[in-house]
């Protein structure tokens, strides 16, 4: 059954470093998602993508995030200058179709820990 | 807005018991509701949906919810727990017009034997 991967599964960094979180998206889906659940959280909706552009994002996602589709298979986030408070796990997921009967199929997700 | 609160972020149950996983809702327009399980080390796996069809729904696994609106409710069900059903489990909501997903905290399932 076809699955959204993501790499990293663990990643550790400094503070004021910048990071890139990389996801495989399902192979004919079209619609990209980010999440984040800090320990002890709620799971919280960052960013969603669409034909190369932002659809909708969440307050959390400020200047310091950005999303890129640099092929035709990645999805990466990058955080250009982490702070402490970034530390959490980072959810990637892709659906067919935005609209919300379509399945969102998530990945493993990848534990950001900032030092 | 539109919100979820599931109570209690840990629950016990032994091999065969109910499992029942409490999820109440917050939302200005009728909402659609799902509830996700993760296993370790795996990606958020989606059990069941409401989508204002039926407010019974089953999923995978042997799990049902039902959606009561009196009672702003979605509670997550299964007559017999497994140990296989140890896992995390999410509830969350959408609304109208939009496809993100507000996610509650979680809460983890512990099958004893």
């Amino acid at each position: 059954e076809p699955e959204v991967t993501q790499t990293p599964s663990h990643q550790v960094t400094q503070m004021g470093q910048e990071v890139i979180l990389r996801c495989v998206p399902i192979s004919n889906h079209l619609y990209f998602y980010w999440y984040r659940q800090i320990l002890g959280q709620k799971v919280e909706f960052l960013v969603s993508f669409y034909n190369n552009e932002i659809s909708e994002k969440s307050e959390i996602f400020d200047d310091q995030f950005s999303v890129e589709r640099p092929d035709g298979s990645n999805f990466t986030l990058k955080i250009r200058s982490t702070k402490l408070e970034d530390s959490a796990m980072y959810f990637c997921a892709s659906s067919e179709n935005p609209n919300r009967e379509y399945e969102q199929y998530f990945g493993p997700g990848t534990r950001l820990t900032v030092t | 807005a539109q919100s979820v609160t599931q109570l209690g972020s840990h629950v016990s149950v032994s091999e065969g018991a109910l499992v029942l996983l409490r999820c109440n809702y917050s939302s200005s327009v009728p909402p659609y509701l799902f509830w996700y399980v993760q296993y370790p080390n795996q990606g958020l796996q989606l059990l069941l949906k409401y989508t204002s069809a039926a407010t019974l729904v089953k999923g995978i696994n042997g799990f049902e919810a039902e959606f009561k609106k009196s009672e702003t409710s979605f509670h997550l069900t299964k007559p017999s727990a497994h140990m296989s059903d140890a896992a995390e489990y999410f509830c969350a909501v959408s609304q109208t017009g939009a496809n993100n997903l507000f996610f509650g905290t979680g809460t983890r399932l512990t099958v004893i034997p």
